[in-house]
């Protein structure tokens, strides 16, 4: 089954204290991107890749890390986290053509940061 | 997204009448329109897109429309029925630089159908 999969589900974390979260997608897709989702503001861009070791910011960088080591695979890591990221995130892929193609959402991760 | 706003935020009708979402969009070289329904506690699911190069597409009971030279686009969903009680999203690929788009959301759409 074609997929995107993001874990963990649910994080309840301290601020501080390093975490990564982990997205993986078996359609060989070449793009993939990071989202975060808060109430009012849709959902917003973190850090996009256009392919293996090719990555770029999004609209609300700060504070994320990514790498593309893999097609498949495209982790988020939080070096530090704080409480403003506190947020629900959406990992996703799309095919070739990229942002003018249909996004294949994860299931997301609701991340809270104490 | 700030490139894109997409009203009203909340939208209540009765099961069997028609709801209608709209988005306006900044970009003039903007050429793909998705739209996307999240059902509470769930993923994104994309419902229908549009392309610069059309004026509307429908299938089934949801439409979309396109307005290139307003900037504007919309949803229409007939005949509403309480599964379509959803969160929706309109986006709007926007140019980021030569060649690199970047895909740019609404805020948001709480539907709720009445029954």
């Amino acid at each position: 089954e074609a997929q995107v999969t993001q874990n963990p589900r649910y994080l309840i974390t301290v601020t501080g204290k390093k975490l990564t979260v982990t997205c993986s997608q078996n359609m060989n897709h070449e793009y993939m991107s990071w989202y975060r989702q808060d109430p009012g503001l849709g959902l917003r861009q973190i850090y996009y890749s256009m392919n293996v070791e090719v990555t770029d910011k999004g609209d609300v960088p700060e504070g994320y890390k990514v790498s593309r080591k893999e097609k498949r695979n495209f982790p988020l890591i939080l070096e530090s986290p704080s409480p403003n990221q506190t947020s629900l995130y959406f990992c996703a892929s799309s095919p070739p053509g990229g942002w003018n193609q249909p996004q294949h959402f994860g299931d997301g991760t609701r991340l809270s940061i104490l | 997204g700030e490139n894109v706003e997409q009203h009203p935020s909340t939208l209540s009708v009765q099961e069997g009448d028609s709801a209608v979402i709209k988005c306006t969009y900044s970009d003039s070289a903007s050429n793909y329109f998705p739209w996307y329904k999240q059902e509470l506690g769930k993923r994104p699911q994309l419902i229908i897109d549009i392309r610069s190069n059309v004026g509307e597409k429908k299938d089934q009971r949801i439409a979309v429309t396109l307005n290139k030279t307003a900037k504007h686009f919309s949803l229409h969903i007939t005949e509403t029925q309480p599964e379509d009680s959803a969160v929706y999203f309109c986006a709007a690929s926007i140019l980021r630089r030569s060649n690199d788009y970047k895909l740019s959301f609404g805020a948001g759409t709480t539907v709720t159908v009445r029954a």
